[in-house]
C-alpha cells in the first residue's frame, strides 16, 4: 500500500529559482491538500482541492500555484522562490471533507538559499 | 480567529505509566477533533476522532475525551511503552473554517524505560 508519495523528498534552491512538488495518492481520495511545517508551529494549510480540476486557497497560499489535472495527482509550485518558503512540505488527502482522517506523505524538505 | 493550545514542552513519563497531553482551544467548541502522531522525518499518523457531541472515544491503549465547558481535548495513552514516544499532533475542525483543520504544534512525548 503506497498511500500518499511524495516527490522529491529533499530538495535545495537559490532565490528566483522555480521548482514543482509532485503528490501521488492511490486512495482514490476526492479531497487533497498541502501543508507546510514550520518549527514551533502547527501544519498550515496552503491550498486544497475538493476533486479533479478543482483548486481553493488556505491559510497560506501566497507565493505558491497548484493544479489538480488528475484524481490522484496534486501539483504544488513554487515560482520564484524565497529564502521564507524554506520549510517541510506535507501533501494529504482524503475520503471526504469532514468527519474523516487525512492519509498524509512522508514530506518534502525544501532549502531556500 | 481560533487559537490553538499543546504544551510546547516535551512531556516525559515513566514506561507502564499513564501519558495523558492536553489541547486547549479557544472561542467556541468545534465540530470534530482529531489526534494524530508525527514521528521524525515522517508525516502526521491519524489515531483517533472525537465529535463535539460526545464525551469519550477509546482505541486500545488510548483513550480522547473533549470538554466543551473547558475547551480542552485530553489524549491519554495507558500503559505506555517506548514505541509511543513521537509528537502528538491536534487538530480541530470549526464550521466557519470550512472545517478545515486548525492544527496545534504538538507535544513531544518521551517514554523512559
Amino acid at each position: 500500500n503506497a498511500g500518499v508519495t511524495q516527490t522529491p523528498k529533499f530538495r535545495v534552491l537559490k532565490t528566483g529559482q522555480s521548482m514543482t512538488l509532485l503528490c501521488a495518492q492511490d486512495m482514490n481520495h476526492e479531497y487533497m491538500y498541502w501543508y507546510r511545517q514550520d518549527p514551533g508551529m502547527g501544519l498550515r494549510l496552503i491550498h486544497y482541492s475538493v476533486g479533479e480540476g478543482t483548486t481553493a486557497k488556505g491559510e497560506v497560499p501566497d507565493g505558491y500555484n497548484v493544479s489538480r489535472l488528475k484524481k490522484q495527482n496534486f501539483l504544488l509550485g513554487l515560482e520564484s522562490a524565497a529564502p521564507s518558503q524554506t520549510s517541510v512540505y506535507f501533501c494529504a488527502s482524503s475520503y471526504s471533507e469532514i468527519y474523516q482522517p487525512q492519509h498524509f506523505g512522508d514530506g518534502t524538505r525544501l532549502s531556500i538559499l | 480567529s481560533q487559537k490553538i493550545e499543546q504544551n510546547s514542552e516535551a512531556l516525559n513519563i515513566q514506561e507502564g505509566k499513564t501519558a495523558t497531553l492536553t489541547c486547549n482551544y479557544t472561542n467556541y467548541s468545534p465540530a470534530y477533533l482529531q489526534w494524530y502522531r508525527q514521528d521524525p522525518g515522517r508525516g502526521p499518523v491519524f489515531l483517533l476522532l472525537i465529535r463535539e457531541n460526545e464525551k469519550e472515544k477509546r482505541k486500545e491503549r488510548l483513550k480522547v475525551t473533549f470538554d466543551t465547558t473547558l475547551k480542552q481535548s485530553l489524549f491519554h495513552i495507558t500503559a505506555s511503552q517506548p514505541a509511543d514516544s513521537a509528537t502528538y499532533l491536534c487538530a480541530p475542525s470549526f464550521m466557519d473554517s470550512n472545517y478545515q483543520l486548525i492544527w496545534g504544534a504538538g507535544t513531544k512525548l518521551i517514554i523512559k524505560p
